[in-house]
């Protein structure tokens, strides 16, 4: 069965506190992405990326940044949590090509920032 | 820039009952993919179609359909005869383009459905 892990279902950290949500895929995907989604807003892309070691901004990246070393893993860096940032985070991966291209997503990560 | 609006907010039908959630699109391109996901209350978005834009043909599964209307920008989902496990959240999304970077999805707001017993 085809996964994508969140390390936490919950969290809750503190204003100016790193933050780091990791992300882990077992489908060998090339393509991963981070999401937020926030009551009436729907899911906007924060950031992605299509190979190891690459990332492109998405469509709110500002307070954020990525990093992939490894093909099945996305990390997710907030440098500095603000409480506009207390959202649901959902992590998605998805093959490259081959025609039949859809997002597979783990189950988020609802992190609060105090 | 593409946009996809789903202006049904909640929705509430009783068990039985048939609904459709309303999904319409703004894009230039004139090769994109529509999707519709599923977020149950586990959390985790379920891909239920994909549909890409050469094909205006109606698709149904089980009590699933879909109404793809290019003339109208639309791509509606309706549920036959609900049951409470249809109670979910519902995505519409669109990708534009064909190939590289065509998963990179923009998703309508969600419209939460509820199956009352």
């Amino acid at each position: 069965d085809v996964k994508v892990t969140q390390s936490s279902r919950y969290l809750v950290k503190r204003t100016g506190e790193k933050v780091f949500l990791e992300c882990v895929q077992d489908m060998d995907h090339e393509n991963m992405f981070w999401y937020r989604q926030d009551p009436g807003l729907g899911l906007r892309l924060i950031y992605f990326s299509y190979d190891v070691k690459m990332k492109e901004k998405g469509d709110i990246p500002e307070g954020y940044s990525v990093s992939r070393e490894k093909k099945e893993r996305f990390s997710l860096i907030l440098e500095s949590a603000s409480t506009n940032q207390t959202s649901m985070y959902l992590c998605a991966s998805s093959p490259m090509g081959g025609g039949d291209e859809k997002l597979f997503f783990g189950s988020g990560t609802q992190l609060s920032v105090l | 820039a593409q946009k996809v609006t789903q202006a049904q907010t909640e929705i509430s039908v009783v068990e039985k009952e048939d609904v459709t959630l309303d999904c319409v699109y703004e894009t230039r391109d004139t090769t994109y993919y529509l999707f519709w996901y599923k977020q149950p209350p586990s959390g985790e978005l379920v891909f239920l179609i994909r549909r890409n834009s050469f094909d205006e043909q109606n698709e149904i599964s089980g009590r699933y359909s879909w109404n793809f209307q290019k003339s109208t920008s639309s791509f509606n989902f309706t549920i036959t005869a609900s049951q409470v496990v249809d109670s979910a959240v519902y995505f519409c999304a669109l990708s534009e383009g064909v190939g590289f970077g065509n998963e990179k999805l923009t998703f309508g707001t969600g419209t939460r459905l509820t199956i009352i017993p």
